[in-house]
């Protein structure tokens, strides 16, 4: 079954530091998602993107914040400056571009298995 | 805020059904129910959707009330492998606000 891949699975950033964190969505999949979990809290909503640009995003995701397809394949996040409170789980997700509602309809989304990012 | 109330643990015997509420009391017309979980920290695994009609896919059942204010997710046959937090969240389809908005879900301990 295809399903979503992240990289790195562990990164390790001094505070500062630019981070991207990188995802590989599902193949036909058009709708494009990042979304955050700190340690023990909830799933955080931080942007969703669709045909190469923003959809909407949550007040999390500041100017420090940006996401990017590079090519066909890759869908990225970028912190320019990390601050300690960036670490978390950081998931990415993706969905389909449902036919019959002409948009994500009430298409699921499927999610990696995340990359952890520690802030020192 | 999530817009659903799920109790914050349950238990089940291995080999039995668990059956998971979940109260949406104030789900609109345009919103789906879907369950979500989430095993030891990785990512969160769709299992189930629905809008009005009981739904069953390979991994679980999806019970909605008549008036859709409530709903019941239910594994027929727990494995210890279910042990897992687990989301009920409603969205609205084909809006503006694709994304998914997490509660606190229900940790649900499967025990030999």
């Amino acid at each position: 079954e295809p399903e979503v891949t992240q990289t790195p699975s562990h990164q390790v950033t001094q505070m500062g530091q630019e981070v991207i964190l990188r995802c590989v969505p599902i193949s036909n999949h058009l709708y494009f998602y990042w979304y955050r979990q700190i340690l023990g809290q909830k799933v955080e909503f931080l942007v969703s993107f669709y045909n190469n640009e923003i959809s909407e995003k949550s007040e999390i995701f500041d100017d420090q914040f940006s996401v990017e397809r590079p090519d066909g394949s890759n869908f990225t996040l970028k912190i320019r400056s990390t601050k300690l409170e960036d670490s978390a789980m950081y998931f990415c997700a993706s969905s389909v571009w449902d036919r019959v509602f002409e948009g994500y309809g009430n298409q699921p989304q499927h999610f990696g298995d995340g990359t952890r990012l520690s802030i020192l | 805020d999530a817009k659903t109330t799920q109790p914050p643990s349950m238990d089940c015997a291995e080999g039995r059904a668990a059956n998971l509420p979940c109260n949406h009391s104030t789900i609109s017309g345009n919103e789906y129910v879907y369950w979500y979980r989430q095993i030891h920290s990785q990512g969160p695994q769709y299992i189930i959707h629905g809008l009005k009609n009981n739904e069953t896919n390979e991994m679980a059942s999806l019970i909605i009330t008549e008036d859709r204010k409530s709903s019941t997710l239910i594994l027929p046959h727990a494995t210890l492998r279910d042990t897992a937090v687990y989301y009920c969240i409603v969205r609205v389809w084909g809006g503006s606000q694709g994304n998914l908005i997490f509660g606190k879900g229900t940790k649900l301990s499967v025990k030999p």
